[in-house]
């Protein structure tokens, strides 16, 4: 268990549709990173937050939003959905911000079926 | 373009033998090189790590090798066990405040037969 905790596990929505997915970070991980895990893609870094503010991005859509509250739980918001955005969606979180020490510790996923 | 590339997409190895998987990158700025093993279900967990300005590291049964002249990095198990039979990624970092911004290759599916 990496005390990454994501839900929902699974959703199922159709085009067109919004969804949020909420993750929390182990206790203590101050920076949440999100990535998007697609069958032709592989993993990919979406965007990450470091105590409250946005840190880095990647290739994110537009479509796509996040943000890390004051207790630093996170959500990334997904609208507008397309079949293409079915995914595992993976939420990590590490210590520091740009530290070699503090690896990434990734949740178990949610999987996003559009339909 | 793929900057990091597992060219294996599975390997098969007996118990107690030597696993070697092997990954390529393409960008020289990278800084910071990962092992991740994922069971299905579960999301990746983190294995053993590398900097640049190292060649080698080692925790217990896992060894990360780094050639930075041939952009290739390397992961040896041994001995090699059953309950080692996942997907395993290799990611790059570029560091700094890119630390956690990785780069995964796609993955080798390793099978450790009894």
């Amino acid at each position: 268990d990496s005390g990454v905790t994501q839900t929902p596990k699974h959703l199922i929505t159709a085009t067109g549709q919004r969804v949020t997915l909420r993750c929390s970070p182990r206790s203590g991980d101050l920076s949440v990173y999100w990535y998007q895990q697609s069958l032709d893609q592989g993993l990919q870094f979406l965007i990450q937050y470091y105590n409250g503010e946005e840190r880095a991005k990647g290739n994110i859509l537009e479509r796509f939003s996040a943000q890390q509250f004051p207790d630093l739980h996170s959500e990334l918001n997904l609208s507008s959905l397309e079949l293409g955005d079915s995914a595992l969606y993976f939420c990590a979180s590490s210590t520091l911000d740009g530290n070699y020490n503090s690896p990434l510790h990734f949740g178990n996923g949610t999987r996003l079926t559009v339909t | 373009d793929q900057q990091v590339k597992q060219n294996s997409p599975s390997l098969s190895v007996q118990e107690g033998r030597i696993s070697i998987l092997n990954c390529d990158y393409t960008n020289s700025m990278f800084d910071y090189f990962l092992w991740y093993k994922k069971y299905p279900a579960e999301g990746p967990t983190f294995l053993i790590s590398i900097s640049s300005i190292k060649d080698k590291n080692e925790d217990g049964r896992f060894t990360v090798f780094l050639n930075k002249s041939a952009k290739h990095l390397s992961l040896h198990i041994v001995p090699s066990q059953p309950g080692d039979s996942a997907v395993y990624f290799c990611a790059a970092s570029l560091g700094g405040t890119s630390y956690g911004k990785l780069t995964f290759g796609q993955g080798t599916i390793l099978t450790v037969h009894p």
